[in-house]
């Protein structure tokens, strides 16, 4: 079990600029979510796959932001002509579902600065 | 949107403590989780009480369940350096797949 695994770790962009963070999950769950976090906050969720299915996406994901999980396996997370609003840590988690109990392993995070 | 806040924001303690965290929460659960978050890391699942469950135990941790109040505390006994930490509540709606965290609480153990 090598755990969840978040690359890169640290982002610093220009405003404006398009930003991709990809999410290895633990290699057995077949869930894959993603939350910001920003500051001082609890994480906020954004969208979640179940295998390579987008079941659920948040109202904070603008259509600037866009997350694929081909073959269900790793995802990305795209951010398009990044705002300053935008900087936070992007969380990634995964889970089962068959006989899971709710609990998410999380990644390490990727913080994004935006300049 | 958070789901949950926690009280208190933030809260000092000697270590041997006792800390106690409470979590309030607005909607119908099936399950209550709480995690932990070191600074600047990912987080890491500490526990996770049922909705049909009122308290549950897990080595210096002591979770509780009040559905009626839709609240849960954590109590932390005989805190040590390395429980300083933000500690995170979690909800899971019935029918919905996600959870919703709270606003946290921020310990720290004073040596």
């Amino acid at each position: 079990d090598t755990g969840v695994s978040q690359d890169p770790r640290h982002k610093i962009t220009k405003r404006g600029q398009n930003v991709t963070f990809r999410c290895d999950p633990i290699s057995e769950h077949n869930r894959l979510y993603w939350y910001r976090q920003t500051l001082g906050q609890g994480p906020e969720f954004l969208t979640y796959f179940q295998n390579e299915a987008q079941l659920e996406k948040s109202r904070l994901l603008s259509d600037r932001f866009s997350a694929e999980r081909p073959k269900g396996s790793f995802s990305t997370l795209e951010i398009q002509r990044t705002e300053q609003g935008d900087s936070a840590m992007y969380l990634c988690a995964s889970s089962r579902t068959s006989g899971r109990n709710g609990e998410l392993f999380f990644g390490e995070g990727s913080r994004l600065t935006v300049l | 949107s958070q789901q949950g806040e926690e009280d208190p924001q933030a809260l000092s303690i000697q270590e041997g403590e006792n800390a106690t965290m409470n979590c309030s929460y607005k909607t119908s659960i099936n399950n209550l989780q709480w995690y932990r978050q070191n600074s600047g890391r990912g987080l890491v699942h500490l526990i996770l009480i049922r909705s049909n469950e009122r308290e549950k135990h897990s080595g210096r941790l002591r979770v509780t369940l009040d559905t009626s109040k839709k609240s849960s505390s954590l109590l932390i006994t005989a805190s040590r350096a390395a429980d300083t930490a933000s500690y995170f509540c979690a909800t899971e709606a019935w029918g919905n797949e996600k959870l919703t965290f709270g606003t946290g609480t921020r310990l720290t153990i004073i040596p």
